[in-house]
């Protein structure tokens, strides 16, 4: 069964560094998501994309934030300047009614 | 924005016991999901039900749309059960693109043995 992955599983990083997060989607999947979750909290929505274009972004997806497909299969998210803040699970889902989430990304700002 | 709460916030039970997960939403919706959060913090698919019943071994889903409501059944629990129960809904915007799921705050169930 065709699945998301991530990676890496999981990265530490010292506050102010760039770090990115990728994700393979599930292949003819068009739309493609990041959601994030801090420990012990729900589950937030930060960015979809379509079409080679966000679609939609939440107010957490600041001016830090990007996104990107830079070679037609991997999905990326960028953050600038790592926040101790940004420690979270990072996820990516895909897909189009029904979303198929990877197993995450595990992000630690130190 | 949708506003999705979900209830009982914490559910102890012993091996064996049925359950019910309940998921209440504010609006109507395009796409409900339920996932299972396991203790590698991994969100493992279990249904997707805007409306109707589904059943997959042990579990069953109902969604009754109109009234903004989908229970999810746990039937003789077992510890692997134990985990973290999200449901998460897209709100109905109209058009045809496909949107954000929003999160409620979940249901920790822990089964003993």
């Amino acid at each position: 069964e065709p699945e998301v992955t991530q990676t890496p599983s999981h990265q530490v990083t010292q506050m102010g560094q760039e770090v990115i997060l990728r994700c393979v989607p599930i292949s003819n999947h068009l739309y493609f998501y990041w959601y994030r979750q801090i420990l012990g909290q729900k589950v937030e929505f930060l960015v979809s994309f379509y079409n080679n274009e966000i679609s939609e972004k939440s107010e957490i997806f600041d001016d830090q934030f990007s996104v990107e497909r830079p070679d037609g299969s991997n999905f990326t998210l960028k953050i600038r300047s790592t926040k101790l803040e940004d420690s979270a699970m990072y996820f990516c889902a895909t897909g189009t009614r029904e979303q198929y989430f990877g197993p995450g990304t595990r992000l630690t700002v130190t | 924005g949708i506003q999705v709460e979900q209830s009982p916030p914490d559910l102890i039970l012993q091996e064996g016991a049925n359950s019910t997960l309940r998921c209440n939403f504010s609006d109507s919706v395009n796409n409900l999901q339920w996932f299972h959060q396991n203790p590698w913090g991994q969100l493992i698919n279990l249904f997707y039900i805007p409306s109707g019943t589904k059943q997959n071994g042990r579990l069953s889903a109902t969604t009754v749309a109109t009234e903004r409501y989908s229970l999810l059944y746990i039937s003789s629990s077992q510890t692997t059960d134990s985990g973290v129960y999200f449901c998460a809904v897209e709100g109905d915007a109209g058009g045809t693109s496909y949107g954000k799921l929003t999160f409620g705050q979940g249901t920790i169930l822990t089964v003993h043995p």
